[in-house]
């Protein structure tokens, strides 16, 4: 079981970037599904999630500029992310909870994380 | 509005106990939580569930060495006999529908 993520880079104030995370061992479609974003020095700051129904949920931060969304066919969960600021500057994790299994939201497998930098 | 709260820093000898506090906001005391470990320059690894009974469920590979309980609102992570790669930052994380909420971590000093 584990998760990639790809994706990351550096990109302009104003710019756009899609990260990717790669599934295996399970079903991305069947799971709850979340990123995680951790700036340089601070905590843990969860962003985004989808339900194996196909809802969406976003933190206020970054409503209207990020959507979430998945590839069955490809087993992997997306993050498009426009409109980027300073403050989006982070390593961003995706991650499973246990949703579907347990009916809970511990997350409970973690990707190793794509560092995103916002700069001019 | 659901909020976890934690010491940002904690300290205990090598071989010793620690004991660490997540603490759920007004209303939301029987929430369970999810704890999860940190190590220096490496992405989160879950620790375990803990229910709001107190029982726990822990990850594949996770050292009895980790253990949960609960009193009230709050969350404890219990680690006994201390090792050097205990050294690491602690997150308690919950969630309601549509959302998932960490606590600001705790930063773990082995001495």
């Amino acid at each position: 079981v584990q998760l990639v993520e790809s994706g990351g880079g550096l990109v302009q104030p104003g710019g756009s970037l899609r990260l990717s995370c790669a599934a295996s061992g399970f079903t991305v479609s069947s799971s709850c599904m979340s990123w995680v974003r951790q700036a340089p020095g601070k905590g843990l700051e969860w962003v985004s999630l989808i339900y194996s129904g196909g809802n969406t949920y976003y933190a206020d931060s970054v409503k209207g500029r990020f959507t979430i969304s998945r590839d069955s066919s490809k087993n992997t969960l997306y993050l498009q992310m426009n409109s980027l600021t300073g403050e989006d500057t982070a390593v961003y994790y995706c991650a499973r909870d246990d949703w579907a299994v347990a009916g809970t939201g511990a997350i409970d497998i973690w990707g190793q994380g794509t560092m995103v930098t916002v700069s001019s | 509005q659901l909020v976890l709260t934690q010491s940002p820093s904690a300290s205990a000898s090598l071989g010793a106990s620690v004991k660490l506090t997540c603490t759920l906001s007004s209303g939301h005391s029987s929430y369970a939580i999810a704890w999860h470990q940190q190590q220096p320059e490496k992405g989160p690894r879950y620790l375990m569930k803990l229910n709001s009974d107190g029982s726990h469920n822990k990850g594949d590979g996770i050292p009895d060495r980790f253990s949960g309980s609960n009193s009230g609102a709050e969350r404890y992570l219990t680690i006994s006999s201390l090792q050097s790669e205990d050294e690491a930052d602690y997150y308690c994380q919950t969630w309601g529908t549509g959302i998932r909420v960490f606590g600001g971590g705790t930063k773990l000093t082995v001495l």
